[in-house]
This record gives structure tokens, sequence and C-alpha cells, in this order.
């Protein structure tokens, strides 16, 4: 069984401030952490994965995100937010039991204030 | 290199009425995964189509049903829509040779309203 919670169904920030995208997974057996985003009216396009390399993984536009197993998270940071980041951001899980299902969290929906 | 492409890209239907969705995976990709986004939630797995036969499902009755065909295209088919069908439909191919870390590429779906 596998299951991602996304605490924060909305984060506000200024420009230039740090983005903090918090998620928390559930996985029986060793797991697949998937950062997607999704822009409006548009499908979801992959940000970062981790798949039991390094810890530490680093995405596009200058998003990464930490795998800590002992708190069974992978929260989502990005050092100075940019108002092209606003978007729907969405923490998923999956692992070699689950074949190639996805399991998605709830969403967060960033928003950018100038 | 093309994507995932989806067609149609909104489609309006009324309820009862039966409806066929379509898509074409990456190139190079022969899984094809459909999955639904109602509004203001995260994607909800369907089910999972690789050497034309559906691998695995997720929670949905049985009105929902697909097909994979030769060149590794796919279509989701909804009968006897219901009002909560209304959604984002999305199509996502792979390549099971990555297995489950290589992840998926998505098209950009199908929004589905139904009246």
């Amino acid at each position: 069984a596998q299951s991602v919670t996304q605490l924060g169904s909305h984060v506000s920030v200024s420009e230039g401030a740090l983005v903090l995208l918090r998620c928390n997974y559930s996985s029986s057996v060793p797991p697949y952490l998937f950062w997607y985003v999704q822009y409006p009216n548009q499908g979801l396009q992959l940000l970062l994965k981790y798949t039991s390399a390094a810890t530490l993984v680093k995405g596009i536009n200058g998003f990464e995100a930490e795998f800590k197993k002992s708190e069974t998270s992978f929260h989502l940071t990005k050092p100075s937010a940019h108002m092209s980041d606003a978007a729907e951001y969405f923490c998923a899980v999956t692992n070699n039991n689950a074949g190639n299902m996805l399991t998605f969290g709830g969403g967060t929906r960033l928003m950018v204030k100038p | 290199d093309a994507g995932v492409t989806q067609s149609p890209t909104h489609l309006i239907k009324t309820r009862g009425q039966q409806v066929t969705l379509r898509c074409s995976p990456k190139s190079g990709h022969d899984t094809v995964s459909w999955y639904q986004q109602a509004l203001g939630q995260g994607p909800q797995f369907i089910f999972q189509y690789y050497e034309e036969e559906e691998r695995q499902r997720g929670n949905f009755p049985d009105r929902f049903s697909g097909h994979q065909f030769p060149n590794y295209s796919s279509e989701l088919n909804v009968n006897a829509l219901l009002l909560g069908d209304s959604a984002l439909y999305l199509c996502a191919s792979s390549h099971p040779a990555g297995g489950p870390g290589n992840g998926y590429t998505f098209g950009s779906g199908t929004r589905l309203t139904v009246v």
C-alpha cells in the first residue's frame, strides 16, 4: 500500500522568498518519489524524482527535494520564488510492488506575490 | 520528439452517453496509463495497458474500459456517463524497461464535462 499527504492545499510566498512545499509518503517497500507541476489547463510536467540514489535531488527550474526516510518526507524547495512558479504542485509515490502505478497527493497551489 | 498527445482537448457530453478519449504515447514508450483528475484534486489511477492488455486497474467501475492498439496508442471508453465523471483525463506513457523509477510522461489531458 502507498499514499501521499501534501500539507497545505495553498501556499503563498512573495517573489524572491523561499518556497517550501511539504510531502509525506507511506510505502510498504522502498519508494520512488516524484514532484510534478501543473500549470492551468495543462498536463503534468516532471520537476524531479527520487529513485534511491542521492537523497538530495535537483530538478528543473531551480527546484530540489530531499528524501528523508526517518521522516517519510520528500519536501520540495526553491531558494527564490519567481512569478512564473505559480502553479499546482503534486507529489507522487510508487514502488516495485505497485508496477508503474503512481499515487498522487491532493496537490498544493503555489501563489507568488509581487 | 513528440510527447504524449491526447484528443480531443475538450468534450461536452450528456448524462447516459458514452465517450471515447484517445492517446498516442511518447516515441519509444509502449506502456500507457490513464488517470482521472477531478477539479481541485490529484490524479487518480484508472488503468494501465501494456502489450495490448490491461495490466493494472485502479478503483474504477466497469463503465471505464480501455484498449491498446499494436502501435501502442490507447483509448479510454466511459459508458453511461454520470455528472461525477466530469474531470480532466490524463494519459501517461512510459517504458517498463526503466522500472517504476522512470516515471511517466503526461499528456495535456482531455477535459470532459458531463451535463
